[in-house]
């Protein structure tokens, strides 16, 4: 079975510094894996997704992740981090088994420091 | 509307009452998903629809937990005899579709904060 390990549970960023959320992920065939952020008391926002083709894949927010199939990792970073973008971040890998189910890590928190 | 609409967006109410929340997808989208968010936890599939149907039901965590959907839209997520343990973040989701159309994004609604007292 599919699952996710966001080994981070809080990360604080100074605002302007590069930002790298951890993600591995478990699955035996080639993943779909998704990134989220989700601002307090709102619901679930898509970043980016990778799918297949360039490893490298580009979001919104000026959002970046790196499929790496060898180390089974899904890294979010940010080359400069906002005020704005302090929110919990969530790793997710899917997998179709009849229909694209999600499973998620436990999600990271990233406070940022003025 | 434009995104996926929950309601109510807060419920309190006491141990052993049944609460029933409500997800409107975004304009046809076949596939809706529900989840639990414990606090300080990541998401927890509860239950899928394709359309009205629902081929996996496997997350709902005890025989209290009911869903349902008409129209291939709204969606209906029933807890009888609520218990203390029952407290989360309730999200939906949907998405474009399930069965093969693979790699499709879910969209997220904000949730309804389910507290039992």
């Amino acid at each position: 079975a599919q699952s996710v390990t966001q080994p981070d549970i809080h990360i604080t960023v100074s605002e302007g510094a590069s930002l790298e959320l951890r993600c591995n992920y478990s699955y035996g065939a080639t993943p779909y894996l998704f990134w989220y952020v989700q601002s307090p008391g709102q619901g679930l926002q898509l970043l980016l997704k990778y799918f297949s083709g360039d490893t490298l894949v580009q979001g919104i927010k000026g959002f970046e992740a790196e499929f790496k199939r060898s180390q089974s990792s899904f890294n979010l970073r940010k080359p400069s981090v906002h005020w704005s973008d302090a929110a919990e971040y969530f790793c997710a890998v899917g997998a179709y088994t009849g229909f694209q189910k999600l499973v998620f890590g436990t999600g990271t928190r990233l406070l940022v420091s003025p | 509307g434009a995104g996926v609409s929950q309601s109510p967006s807060n419920k309190v109410t006491e141990k052993g009452k049944d609460v029933e929340l409500r997800c409107d997808p975004i304009s046809g989208h076949t596939a809706l998903y529900w989840y639990r968010q414990r606090l300080g936890q990541g998401l927890e599939f509860l239950i899928y629809f394709q359309g009205n149907s629902a081929p996996d039901k496997s997350g709902l965590p005890s025989d209290r937990f009911s869903a349902e959907r008409t129209g291939e839209s709204v969606s209906t997520l029933t807890i009888q005899r609520t218990q203390q343990e029952d407290s989360a973040v309730y999200l939906c989701a949907s998405s474009l579709g399930g069965g093969g159309r693979v790699g499709q994004p879910q969209h997220f609604g904000d949730g309804t904060r389910l507290s039992i007292l």
